[in-house]
């Protein structure tokens, strides 16, 4: 069965950091694109960042420019997403998934930014 | 950036009557390849999204022929020919164009 499973949500203080992972199994991960997907409580679903096949092209919606950094380990069949100077506003559950039209989802990790 | 707008923002149909939602792209997400690069989601409370529609009118293996999708260019339709329960959902659409942009979503209810 392909799945993908996020952990290392929770949590943290403004300002503070926190690191996603994503791992994939039932697939051939290192042959995919993938991507991080977010969505506020009772709000629309937003693009964070994408990754090629070999970690080579990353790309980044304006407002995590410079605070997120998304990487991948094909050898592990894992995806992550660093998350440095979190605010508030990046308070959302956070969505793994594969390919440009995602076809595959995780089901999801609340990070919450709160003192 | 590529914005995406959908229409309504909210909808209530009939069961058994037909839905259509709306999607406008602020430049065409028309490839060389004359492939549109548009899917459309359909998300249930606490549940991730799942892809229903690829490259514009394309289902997903799995989904049920009452939904469809059409367009090009800039303006696209999803289409359920005949609402069921389950149906009630919030309905995205997407660009994969040029990174991805979400439209806000259209919440389809039974009348």
């Amino acid at each position: 069965e392909v799945q993908l499973v996020e952990s290392g949500g929770g949590l943290v203080q403004p300002g503070g950091s926190l690191r996603l992972s994503c791992e994939a199994s039932g697939y051939t991960f290192s042959t995919y694109w993938m991507s991080w997907v977010r969505q506020a409580a009772g709000k629309g679903l937003e693009w964070v960042a994408n990754i090629n096949e070999d970690g080579s092209e990353k790309r980044y919606v304006d407002s995590v420019k410079g605070r997120f950094t998304i990487s991948r380990d094909n050898a592990k069949n894992s995806l992550y997403l660093q998350m440095n100077s979190l605010r508030a506003e990046d308070t959302a559950v956070y969505y793994c998934a594969r390919r440009g039209y995602m076809d595959v989802w995780g089901k999801g990790i609340a990070v919450t930014v709160s003192s | 950036d590529i914005v995406m707008t959908q229409s309504p923002d909210s909808l209530a149909v009939s069961l058994g009557e037909r839905a259509t939602i709306n999607c406008k792209s602020s430049q065409s997400v028309l490839h060389s390849s004359s492939k549109n690069s548009l899917a459309w989601y359909q998300q249930k409370p606490g549940q991730p999204p799942k892809l229903l529609i690829y490259w514009a009118s394309t289902r997903e293996s799995g989904v049920p022929d009452r939904f469809s999708g059409s367009g090009s260019g800039t303006d696209f339709t999803l289409t359920i020919s005949s609402l069921q329960a389950e149906d009630v959902a919030v309905y995205y659409c997407q660009q994969y164009y040029s990174t991805h942009t979400f439209g806000q979503g259209t919440k389809l209810e039974i009348k």
